[in-house]
């Protein structure tokens, strides 16, 4: 079963204009983290932002926020002002207890293609 | 403070060749994981290692691949008798505990099996 699904293969969005990217999750741990990566076309992977479950305030790094519903399951990615730099694929990943315990795996989805038009 | 550094960055083996990629963690981690990006797809978890000890390699293929983290030195992802379906970027990420919340990941590799 997919764990994180990600419904949109490519989005666009005006300069300037803000930018939503969706992401819900599946797991049966209480405990869980869950991130959104950038990759842009140079291919590295860049850490956008970070929301644990216990959290109790949605995340925001700058321009990122993450948009937090956890009886939905969902952990949206909310872009403002976005800017041509912005292009890239983004991921979302949740972390999880590996075989032997603690968190050790993150598993990503398939990403979703962004590109802002000027 | 170098970050975590892979090389090469990119590799071109020819099929039935081996294919060794490496990855030094972060000064102060010594936990490190790696991950398969194959094209227009997402990464995908190979294996999870700590110094000298595989931890799960769950998602790694039973056979021609490999990996290793010695106690001195950098962790080694080997790949023997390349086939096509080999090529992809290969990531490997570091963290300072079995947390995944100090994830930092290297460049990658980019593997072009001919």
């Amino acid at each position: 079963a997919q764990k994180i699904t990600q419904t949109q293969p490519g989005m666009f969005v005006q300069e300037k204009e803000a930018v939503t990217l969706d992401c819900t999750y599946d797991t049966s741990d209480p405990s869980y983290g869950l991130f959104w990566y950038k990759q842009p076309s140079s291919g590295e992977m860049i850490f956008l932002i970070y929301q644990g479950s216990y959290d109790q305030q949605n995340a925001t790094e700058g321009r990122y926020s993450l948009n937090f519903q956890k009886a939905r399951k969902s952990a949206n990615l909310v872009i403002s002002a976005s800017q041509l730099g912005d292009s890239a694929m983004y991921f979302c990943a949740m972390r999880e207890r590996g075989r032997s315990g603690g968190y050790q795996k993150v598993t990503f989805g398939i990403g979703t293609k962004l590109q802002v038009i000027p | 403070n170098a970050g975590v550094m892979q090389n090469p960055r990119h590799l071109v083996r020819r099929r039935g060749q081996e294919a060794r990629l490496r990855c030094s963690p972060m000064k102060g981690h010594s936990h490190v994981y790696w991950y398969r990006q194959l094209p227009e797809e997402g990464l995908k978890f190979m294996v999870y290692l700590q110094k000298e000890n595989i931890i799960d390699e769950s998602g790694m293929p039973k056979e021609r691949f490999s990996a290793e983290f010695p106690k001195e030195g950098p962790s080694i992802l080997r790949i023997q008798q390349v086939v096509r379906g080999d090529s992809a970027a290969y990531f490997c990420a570091s963290s300072p505990t079995g947390a995944a919340d100090g994830y930092t990941f290297g460049s990658g590799t980019r593997l072009t099996v001919v």
